[in-house]
């Protein structure tokens, strides 16, 4: 299994309270992923990261930022948590995005719920 | 409309028969093509990728892609219940360089 590891796996929250997302690797990959998994929607990307302090936006990223100032970890956080964020999470890591090294390897998953 | 299009099944086949997923793609200019498979509640898990035309395998499993007619599909030979799963076909965008996900294909294997 990829060294990729998420906290907490599973959180209940209230409607308007921040919320941090915590993404780890021990591979030493440079992109960092984070997607969102709803039913009928399938994976959507929300942002990710090419390197250290480098993060981009995805397709879904309203309401959310993220942050990576080591390697290793990549933060997500809801600033003010909605009913919408409710989802699961999944952060994501690949060496590159080259083909031929750019297969995402996928962590456990955190299941959110706002409330 | 989605660029990576996936009947979401279920898809239903007997132990030992070959199941065949299939996956269309809008994006012309994509050039890697993946397969996950995802057991509930769980993660996606990679199968396979693809990037040039024609077939690959990988013990039970065979992916092919058609680029002419933007086609991905997986092959899985002699199925087993442990089989049953959704399984994801992504295709990387030409413009962005992202992933695009399609919805995933129930698969049931049954005794």
């Amino acid at each position: 299994d990829a060294g990729i590891t998420q906290s907490p796996r599973h959180k209940v929250t209230e409607t308007g309270t921040p919320v941090t997302l915590r993404c780890h690797q021990t591979e030493n990959h440079r992109y960092m992923y984070w997607y969102r998994q709803d039913p009928g929607h399938g994976l959507r990307l929300i942002h990710y990261s090419y390197g250290v302090k480098d993060t981009d936006k995805g397709e879904v990223s309203d309401g959310y930022s993220v942050s990576r100032s080591k390697t290793e970890d990549f933060l997500l956080t809801l600033e003010s948590a909605t009913s919408s964020q409710t989802s699961v999470y999944f952060c994501a890591i690949s060496e590159s995005e080259r083909a031929s090294t750019d297969t995402q390897y996928f962590g456990p998953g955190t299941r959110l719920t706002v409330l | 409309q989605k660029e990576v299009e996936q009947n979401s099944g279920p898809l239903s086949v007997p132990e030992g028969a070959i199941a065949s997923l299939n996956c269309t793609y809008s994006d012309r200019g994509s050039q890697s093509f993946f397969w996950y498979r995802q057991y509930s509640g769980k993660s996606p898990e990679l199968i396979m990728s693809i990037y040039s035309n024609g077939d690959k395998e990988d013990g039970r499993f065979t992916a092919q892609l058609n680029k002419a007619s933007q086609y991905v599909s997986l092959l899985i030979r002699d199925s087993q219940p442990s089989d049953s799963a959704t399984y994801l076909c992504a295709g990387r965008s030409y413009n962005t360089d992202k992933l695009i996900f399609g919805t995933g294909t129930r698969l049931q294997v049954f005794p």
